[in-house]
């Protein structure tokens, strides 16, 4: 069956722009997971959604980053007057539930750049 | 708070030697899991393994083999014949699990970048 898909697969941005990255979970997953990497930071947790549950946002580094999900499937993740600091891949992965026990499924990720 | 360690940055072996990724985790939790992930150079995570708390039991899959030893916080990843194909980045991570609720967010050690020269 189909992954996680993500998009787009590129952002190059303008520093103060806003942008927006979309992630497609496996169908029937319930949990979606937000992950940032970057080489000074490594691989980090930003934000997950489990069902109709208030989303987990303590990784958010800041307010500019939110990110919703619609309908128990695709999410959205908006980074608002983006940094250069911003810089990063940003990776979606999705499991079958909340359980710690459930392997994470990863997207391609978004490699965003802001200039 | 909960922290994985890989203290290996990178490692460079000539293929069909055996080699070890070392991976630490602290937590505070009895409950927990303990995943290797692999990133290839097309960017993707991969999972390769997932093993709880409750089961030290060592696995072997093929080439690859885990050492989980809660005495020293230890998963250790053992992939012995290298290949080629085996370069990557290896990611060691960890997720807790609280009493009346879940928390599976994983947290990631730094990953080892593994080079197998032919």
């Amino acid at each position: 069956g189909a992954g996680v898909s993500q998009s787009p697969s590129n952002k190059v941005t303008e520093k103060g722009k806003d942008v927006e990255l979309r992630c497609d979970p496996i169908s029937g997953h319930t949990a979606l997971y937000w992950y940032r990497q970057s080489l000074g930071q490594g691989l980090e947790f930003l934000i997950y959604f489990q069902g109709n549950s208030a989303p987990d946002k303590s990784g958010l580094p800041s307010d500019r980053f939110s990110a919703e999900r619609t309908g128990g499937s695709v999410s959205t993740l908006t980074i608002q007057r983006t940094q250069q600091e911003d810089s990063a891949v940003y990776l979606c992965a999705s499991s079958w539930g909340l359980a710690g026990y459930n392997e994470q499924f990863f997207g391609p990720g978004t490699r965003l750049t802001v200039l | 708070a909960q922290k994985v360690t890989q203290a290996q940055t990178e490692i460079s072996v000539v293929e069909k030697e055996d080699v070890t990724l070392d991976c630490v985790y602290e937590t505070r939790d009895t409950t927990y899991y303990l995943f290797w992930y692999k990133q290839p150079p097309s960017g993707e995570l991969v999972f390769l393994i997932r093993r709880n708390s409750f089961d030290e039991q060592n696995e072997i899959s093929g080439r690859y083999s885990w050492n989980f030893q809660k005495s020293t916080s230890s998963f250790n990843f053992t992939i012995t014949a290298s290949q080629v194909v085996d370069s990557a980045v290896y990611f060691c991570a960890l997720s807790e699990e609280r009493w009346g609720g879940a928390n599976s967010k994983l947290t990631f050690g730094k990953g080892i970048t593994l080079s197998v020269r032919p």
